[in-house]
């Protein structure tokens, strides 16, 4: 049963606006939260993380949003750009060196 | 480093053949992780190895499925008989204990089995 779950299996947007890709969980032992990206013909690279501790983690244009009480998080692309157009996929762990993904989420950024 | 290093990029085989698939991690990792990709159930963990033994191989699918870690800086997954249900791109990813931001992914390897 995937614990990990990527509801838009689709995402487009224009250049310069707001990408914002969701993902909800189910573990509540979950306690780290990742956002990987991957290109085609590539392996998915690490982009940004949260701890259950924080609700917000920024880097750059990239901020994720936790919201425990909802098992939710979510990431936001500003602006965005057409080298963002991915598949981005969400990561939960319990501390056990092993991480759980969604499905993905294909974003396409339109210039 | 080269980072973590996927052969065969691609392979294309008939069905009940054999497949093995190869991968050398990141050295100094101590973790290993064998990922399936579909459009179904994204990045599927397979199975995972601490310091060449292996933690967790509840995500194999069935027995035709096996995996071998014979020393630090190489890893095994082998399909035997390969059917057309397995296609699908496989990654390897390693990573040192506690650092799951530093988890890193091999290119991955597409087989594809007719």
């Amino acid at each position: 049963d995937q614990q990990v779950k990527q509801n838009s299996p689709s995402l487009s947007v224009q250049e310069g606006r707001i990408s914002i890709l969701n993902c909800d969980y189910t573990n509540s032992m979950f306690d780290y939260f990742l956002w990987y990206k991957k290109y085609p013909a590539e392996g998915p690279t690490f982009l940004i993380s949260i701890s259950s501790i924080k609700d917000k983690n920024e880097d750059g244009r990239f901020t994720v949003f936790l919201n425990k009480s909802a098992k939710h998080l979510s990431l936001h692309i500003v602006p965005s750009q057409p080298g963002d157009s991915a598949v981005y996929f969400c990561a939960a762990e319990t501390g056990a060196n092993n991480l759980f993904f969604g499905t993905g989420t294909r974003l396409t950024v339109i210039p | 480093d080269a980072g973590v290093i996927q052969s065969p990029r691609h392979e294309v085989t008939e069905m009940g053949q054999e497949v093995t698939l190869r991968c050398k991690p990141i050295s100094g990792h101590d973790y290993l992780f064998w990922y399936r990709q579909t459009m179904m159930r994204g990045l599927e963990l397979l199975i995972y190895f601490n310091n060449n033994v292996p933690i967790d191989d509840s995500g194999m699918p069935e027995d035709r499925f096996s995996a071998k870690m014979p020393n630090a800086s190489f890893s095994t997954l082998k399909i035997q008989p390969s059917e057309p249900r397995d296609s699908a791109v496989y990654f390897c990813a390693s990573r040192t204990s506690g650092r799951a931001d530093e988890q890193f992914f091999g290119p991955g390897t597409r087989l594809t089995v007719l």
